[in-house]
């Protein structure tokens, strides 16, 4: 079964510590993305990697960063986490190219910043 | 930008009604159309989808129908069931060089009750 696993499915900070937020995939996929889950907002991608060392900003990357070393690990980054990143962080992959593949998520990790 | 744009919710049906869940969206080009389905406590995962005007996607009782003339991407259950409790996110992706991204609507969140 295809898996994609983030480290924590609840943290709790407080403001201005750095945060990090694991994502591991075991389906070899090119592409993965990290988004945010926000009532009323739905959901709304911060970073995406197309591949090994390769990034692109979505549309709310401010206040985060990535890293993606490793095929299979996606991590996000909040350097000085605050009150307005409280939120649901959503994890997803899928396989590499063009075309209309499925996104594959984790159970999503959620984060209090205090 | 693209966009999506959901009914309001939240829903709440007896069991074995009639769902509608309301979607239409804005995108340059031809993008394909998902709906991706979030029980309680898990990721999202994918419902059913479709890649171009006029294809209906279809699974375990859901269905859609990408209607471009309206830019519409309804989902329709004829008989619900308590298990079909869950948030639901309509999303778009642009295809061509997007890498796959989604771009969600604000998801509706639909109470079935016995």
């Amino acid at each position: 079964d295809v898996k994609v696993t983030q480290s924590s499915r609840y943290l709790v900070k407080r403001t201005g510590e750095k945060v990090f937020l694991e994502c591991v995939q075991d389906m070899d996929h090119e592409n993965m993305f990290w988004y945010r889950q926000d009532p009323g907002l739905g959901l709304r991608l911060i970073y995406f990697s197309y591949d090994v060392k390769m990034k692109e900003k979505g549309d709310i990357p401010e206040g985060y960063s990535v890293s993606r070393e490793k095929k299979e690990r996606f991590s996000l980054i909040l350097e000085s986490a605050s009150t307005n990143q409280t939120s649901m962080y959503l994890c997803a992959s899928r396989s590499g190219g063009l075309g209309t593949g499925e996104l594959f998520f984790g159970e999503g990790s959620r984060l209090t910043v205090l | 930008g693209d966009s999506v744009t959901q009914m309001e919710g939240p829903v709440t049906l007896s069991e074995e009604a009639f769902l509608t869940i309301n979607c239409t969206y804005t995108a340059t080009g031809y993008p394909s159309l998902f709906w991706y389905v979030q029980y309680p406590g898990e990721g999202l995962q994918l419902l059913l989808k479709a890649t171009k005007a006029d294809d209906k996607g279809s699974n375990k009782g859901f269905e859609a129908t990408y209607r471009k003339e309206t830019t519409s991407f309804h989902l329709e259950k004829g008989s619900v069931q308590v298990s079909d409790s869950a948030v639901y996110f309509c999303a778009l992706s642009p295809g061509g060089t997007s890498y796959g991204k989604l771009t969600f609507g604000q998801g509706t969140i639909l109470t079935v009750h016995p």
